[in-house]
């Protein structure tokens, strides 16, 4: 099987822009989950995704907004970017509920806000 | 909030030598997992555990789950430069969404 797979794996923004990042998760998974990670914060929660349907959020602000399509694809929407959002942006993938399955990781998305 | 901490933060150790590094929190943990990462790559898990005071071995590395569910450690025994990475912790709280730790970052020097 295909692991996670995310693109684009780096990108460059500058402050204002906004950024669309994506996620394919592991053939049969329904759930998706992003996380951000930075050397200050580490790895935190963004959201989770399950048949299209958001089920859990993070703290952070609405800027930060995600989706996932029918074939549970997924995809991440940041707006007005802020010095603040360079990351490592990371999607996770498992069967069912993110809390109750493994979770495999993708490569992550890096960010580079200027 | 529940917060996950690790201890310690860094550690450089010369191969051959055996370290342990701890996971802790305040909140009982529904189930906890333990994730080394590398540079450029996103987190592998090494292993979950779910019952208190269970222990799990995978190779070198062996993962202790504390009595209370509170806490956990991993111990590595005769570290390679191959197990250099972030390990991670994660827990999951009632059923929730993982909370991970800030990780301990090893360097296993040749």
């Amino acid at each position: 099987k295909a692991g996670v797979t995310q693109t684009p794996r780096y990108l460059i923004k500058t402050r204002g822009q906004q950024v669309t990042l994506s996620c394919s998760p592991i053939s049969g998974h329904r759930s998706v989950s992003w996380y951000q990670q930075t050397p200050g914060q580490g790895l935190q929660f963004l959201f989770e995704y399950f048949s299209e349907t958001q089920r859990n959020k993070g703290n952070f602000p609405g800027r930060f907004s995600g989706r996932q399509f029918s074939n549970s694809r997924s995809e991440m929407n940041v707006s007005t970017l802020e010095l603040g959002d360079s990351a490592l942006y990371l999607c996770a993938s498992s069967l069912s509920r993110a809390g109750q399955e493994t979770q495999y990781f993708g490569p992550g998305t890096r960010l580079l806000v200027l | 909030t529940q917060l996950l901490e690790q201890s310690p933060q860094f550690l450089s150790i010369q191969e051959g030598e055996n370290l342990t590094v701890y996971c802790n929190s305040s909140s009982v943990f529904s189930s906890l997992q333990w994730y080394r990462q590398e540079p450029g790559e996103g987190p592998v898990l090494l292993v979950t555990v779910v019952t208190g005071g269970e222990v799990k071995k995978l190779k070198r590395l062996t993962f202790q789950f504390g009595d209370a569910r509170k806490d956990s450690s991993l111990h590595i025994t005769a570290a390679q430069p191959g197990d250099t990475g972030l390990y991670l912790c994660a827990g999951v709280f009632a059923g929730q969404n993982f909370v991970f730790g800030p990780g301990t970052r090893l360097s296993v020097l040749p």
